[in-house]
């Protein structure tokens, strides 16, 4: 059974930093690419970060590029979410979710979340 | 950037069938997939790649994409069915994946 496990959420001021995580079981985890997806209290989807099997490759939502860096430890079955200087609009549940396929986007079964945790709580406020 | 619309509200009698639409510019040209979201838990996807069925959803659950026009059909619907549903692609343009605002299926 596929499972992943978000940590590393809390309270924390704009323009701190936090670093979340994402613990993976049940598949064999360089195989697929991975994503971190967000979603405000009350608001819709939001895709942040994704990053492909063997971390070839990595895309960014245009308002966290240059802020946030998405990294994995295939030895670890972890994946990660680096988050500087964050903002007041950043506050979000944040998923983590498995794709179909080895790659973020671009090819067959990719660029889906087939999988997704339970998430992770940030919130940003002085 | 590219842009999925979706009506915020969708209603139905248990029995009859919903039709959730997901517009964008040739969204026929593109995979759409589809997450069904209960209150307090994590989304689920229920189609792929237009009309992908994973193991463990229903018969039920369809999709298509033509034109500028991509739908989710859920047929018999059922009291547990009620929940928010969005629409998602791959932008090739920007290499975002972009989700719809969402459809909050409401069974009467």
């Amino acid at each position: 059974e596929v499972e992943l496990v978000e940590s590393g959420g809390g309270l924390v001021q704009p323009g701190r930093s936090l670093r979340l995580s994402c613990a993976a079981s049940g598949f064999t985890f360089d195989n697929y690419a991975l994503h971190w997806v967000r979603q405000a209290p009350g608001k819709g989807l939001e895709w942040v970060s994704g990053i492909s099997w063997n971390s070839g490759g990595v895309g960014y939502a245009d308002c966290v590029k240059g802020r946030f860096t998405i990294s994995r430890d295939n030895a670890k079955n972890s994946l990660y979410l680096h988050m500087n200087n964050l903002r007041a609009e950043d506050t979000a549940l944040y998923y983590c979710a498995k794709d179909m396929g080895p790659e973020m986007y671009g090819g067959n079964s990719a660029g889906l979340f087939e999988y997704w945790g339970q998430g992770t709580l940030v919130t940003v406020s002085s | 950037s590219y842009v999925l619309t979706q009506p915020p509200s969708v209603s139905v009698a248990p029995g009859q069938t919903a039709r959730i639409t997901c517009g964008g510019n040739n969204i026929g040209t593109k995979s759409v997939h589809w997450y069904q979201q209960k209150p307090g838990q994590a989304p689920v996807l229920v189609v792929y790649e237009d009309s992908g069925r994973p193991s463990g959803i229903p018969e039920r659950f369809s999709g298509s994409n033509s034109g500028n026009t991509a739908t989710l059909t859920i047929s018999r619907v059922e009291g547990g069915d009620e929940a928010d549903y969005f629409c998602q692609v791959w932008d090739r343009s920007s290499d975002h994946l972009v989700f719809g605002g969402g459809t909050k299926l409401t069974v009467l």
